[in-house]
C-alpha cells in the first residue's frame, strides 16, 4: 500500500491533455513543495520529468508541467504523443512513492 | 556525462544477504547524495535511503531499518546497498540514483540520475 494515491490508469488521444493526480496528506504533498513526477518505459530506469512541484530539468519538454493544490499534485501532459505512452509515479517529501499511473495513448 | 553502472544480477536463498555496487563517472562522486530505489516485479518505486558520500552519513527508510546498510568506497566512486535476511519479497530490481543537485543546493529527495537496475532474486 503506498504512501500516496495515484489512478491506476488513464488515457488520451494523440495531441489531447490528461491529468495524473497524487493524493497524500499535510504531513507530505500538502506539507512541503518537494513533489516529483518520474516517467518510466517498460524495462526502463525511471526518469525525472518535474520537481518542485513545477519545475523541470533541462531536457524535458514544456508539455509536461505540474502543479499542487492543498494535498493533492498534479502532473498534467499537453499534446499527447505516442511516446509518453508509460507508468508516471509521483514522490513526495523523504522518499514517498505513489503507487504509478499507467497511460495509454489511445 | 553523468554515469551510474551497477553490478549484475544476483539469485539469493532466502535469509541470506545481497551487496549491490554502483559505480559512478562525469561528476564528483562525493558532491552528490545517492539514493537506492527498488521495484518489484510489476510493482511501484520504493525508495530505501540515501547515503552522503562525502561523510558517509546514511538514512534509511524505517522498513528498512536494521537490514540495510549503505556505505561507499571514494576511491573508486562506488556506492554499495547491502541488505540482508532475505526474503521472497525482497525479489526486485534494485536501482541506485543520484540527487540532481549537488549537496549543499539539495532539497527535496529527487533521483536524477538513475542506474540500469540489479535484479535480485530470492529463492530457495
Amino acid at each position: 500500500q503506498s504512501a500516496l494515491t495515484q489512478p491506476r490508469s488513464v488515457s488520451g488521444s494523440p495531441g489531447q491533455s490528461v491529468t495524473i493526480s497524487c493524493t497524500g496528506t499535510s504531513s507530505d504533498v500538502g506539507g512541503y513543495n518537494y513533489v516529483s513526477w518520474y516517467q518510466q518505459h517498460p524495462g526502463k530506469a525511471p526518469k525525472l520529468m518535474i520537481y518542485d512541484v513545477s519545475k523541470r530539468p533541462s531536457g524535458v519538454p514544456d508539455r509536461f508541467s505540474g502543479s499542487k493544490s492543498g494535498n493533492t499534485a498534479s502532473l498534467t501532459i499537453s499534446g499527447l504523443q505516442a511516446e509518453d505512452e508509460a507508468d508516471y509515479y509521483c514522490c513526495s517529501y523523504a522518499g514517498s512513492f505513489g503507487g504509478g499511473t499507467k497511460l495509454t495513448v489511445l | 556525462q553523468v554515469q551510474l553502472v551497477q553490478s549484475g544480477a544476483e539469485v539469493k536463498k532466502p535469509g541470506a544477504s545481497v551487496k549491490v555496487s554502483c559505480k559512478a563517472s562525469g561528476y564528483t562522486f562525493t558532491g552528490y547524495y545517492m539514493h537506492w530505489v527498488r521495484q518489484a516485479p510489476g510493482q511501484g518505486l520504493e525508495w530505501m535511503g540515501w547515503i552522503n558520500p562525502n561523510s558517509g552519513g546514511t538514512n534509511y527508510a524505517q522498513k528498512f531499518q536494521g537490514r540495510v546498510t549503505m556505505t561507499r568506497d571514494t576511491s573508486i566512486s562506488t556506492a554499495y546497498m547491502e541488505l540482508s535476511r532475505l526474503r521472497s519479497d525482497d525479489t526486485a530490481v534494485y536501482y541506485c540514483a543520484r540527487d540532481p543537485s549537488p549537496m549543499y543546493d539539495s532539497s527535496g529527495y529527487y533521483f536524477g540520475y538513475w542506474g540500469q537496475g540489479t535484479l535480485v532474486t530470492v529463492s530457495s
